[in-house]
């Protein structure tokens, strides 16, 4: 699975969008890019995925670069809820132990009042 | 509601006491999968199941069993526990082997 690169912490304002950036710039022509966050010790919650296209659900937006070299989480309207820790992982598109996700350290998005 | 339950969510215990952490979903999801988290070092893949009577060693399955006689159920047995083994550790289930994968809330184990 190709590497990630995702810079150790953020900060951002409430109700401003956060914008966390991952570079896996050895990402191959079969693997998309998954986002999940980790509030506190808790289960790791799926965000979203994408493969070159831009993605867009209710938590958030995943925006690829054409290259396919980075992409950027957008959380549009950040509350203090969404701190947490973000994970950008890159993965094949088939089975691969039972769908073993790779978390590397992630980003730790702090959002303040 | 769709979700992934373990048991127990807190728990020390002395070397060598045999334990078993629960894990059972209610979404008839095929894989499950067991990850332990360390500080420094992530989540770490153990054990993961692909369907009923089909399990399969992760990245770190040394002193861990499991089993999968029943589909919504996948227990993680310590048969031996050591000091080594105290961590975060989380059940996960998902419909196939790469769609978003559901977490359980987390099982903390202190071996002592």
């Amino acid at each position: 699975d190709a590497k990630t690169t995702q810079p150790p912490s953020m900060d951002c304002a409430e109700g401003r969008a956060a914008n966390l950036p991952c570079n896996h710039s050895t990402i191959s022509g079969n693997e998309y890019v998954y986002w999940y966050r980790q509030i506190h010790s808790q289960g790791p919650q799926y965000i979203i995925h994408g493969l070159k296209n831009n993605e867009t659900n209710e938590m958030a937006s995943l925006i690829i670069t054409e290259d396919r070299k980075s992409s950027t989480l957008i959380l549009p309207h950040a509350t203090l809820r969404d701190t947490a820790v973000y994970y950008c992982i890159v993965r094949p598109n088939l089975y691969n132990q039972g769908g073993k996700l790779i978390f590397g350290q992630g980003t730790e998005l702090s959002v303040k009042p | 509601e769709a979700q992934v339950t373990q048991n127990p969510r807190y728990l020390i215990t002395v070397t060598g006491k045999k334990l078993t952490v629960t894990c059972s979903q209610n979404m008839n999801h095929e894989y499950m999968s067991w990850y332990r988290q360390d500080p420094g070092l992530g989540l770490r893949q153990i054990y993961y199941s692909m369907n009923v009577e089909v399990t399969d060693k992760g990245d770190v399955p040394e002193g861990y069993k499991v089993s999968r006689k029943e589909k919504r159920n996948f227990p993680l047995i310590l048969e031996s526990p050591s000091p080594n083994q105290t961590s975060l550790y989380f059940c996960a289930s998902n419909p196939t082997g790469w769609n978003e994968q559901f977490f359980g809330p987390g099982t903390r184990l202190t071996v002592l």
